[in-house]
């Protein structure tokens, strides 16, 4: 089956952190960029970061950069997410995300739109 | 960054109607570039339009897309249950890549 399944979301205090997993199957896990999407309860969608099939490009929006950092273990079919000094705003779920398509840079990019999604884990940040 | 702007951010409406989303954005987007995705309460978002105008997979051909430069619609021909939902937009021309507020479409 193709399929997402996050885990290592939880309760943690201002200041802390945490790391994210993803793990894919069901496809060619190395063919494909991959991305973190969050959203706040109640809220839209904030694309996270990014990060192309090989780890050679990688993008973050500006709310995370410096904070989290996003990689990948294609020998593994996993996704990461390294949530660092977490402030009570990071609270939300977060999404994995498979890219499909090329971006305007070519395919070793992590420019995509998501064709896949996982059910998300909820990090919470409270003290 | 390029901003998206949905509208309106709800759209009330019945089973049987036409529905027509809005998303304009801060600067020209490549239609290539654009998506639009579906979410239902407690689930993940499921891609419906991508390079504005082509179905995903699966997607019936009551939804459709069209648009270019700064804005671009979603058209829903004719609402079935199954597609009161919340609605987004996405640009992944640019980087960071931005997401619109989204627009809740609901039953009246």
């Amino acid at each position: 089956e193709v399929q997402l399944v996050e885990s290592g979301g939880g309760l943690v205090q201002p200041g802390g952190s945490l790391r994210l997993s993803c793990a894919a199957s069901g496809f060619t896990f190395d063919d494909y960029a991959m991305h973190w999407v969050r959203q706040a309860p109640g809220k839209g969608l904030e694309w996270v970061s990014g990060i192309s099939w090989n780890s050679g490009s990688i993008g973050s929006a500006d709310s995370v950069k410096g904070r989290f950092t996003i990689s990948r273990d294609n020998s593994k079919n996993s996704l990461y997410l390294q949530i660092n000094s977490l402030r009570p705003e990071d609270t939300a779920f977060y999404y994995c995300a498979k890219g499909s398509g090329t971006g305007p840079y070519g395919s070793g990019t992590y420019y995509s739109r998501f064709d896949l999604w996982g059910r998300g884990t909820l990090v919470t940040v409270s003290s | 960054e390029i901003v998206l702007t949905q509208s309106p951010g709800t759209l009330s409406l019945s089973p049987g109607e036409r529905a027509s989303l809005s998303c304009r954005a801060s600067q020209t987007i490549s239609s290539t570039y654009l998506a639009w995705y579906q979410q239902k309460p407690g689930q993940a978002p499921r891609l419906v339009i991508y390079g504005a105008s082509s179905r995903a997979t699966g997607i019936p051909d009551r939804f459709s897309g069209s648009g270019s430069g700064t804005d671009f619609t979603l058209t829903i021909s004719r609402l079935e249950p199954e597609d009161f939902a919340v609605y987004y937009c996405q640009q992944y021309g640019s980087s960071p890549l931005t997401f619109g507020g989204g627009t809740k479409v609901e039953i009246k």
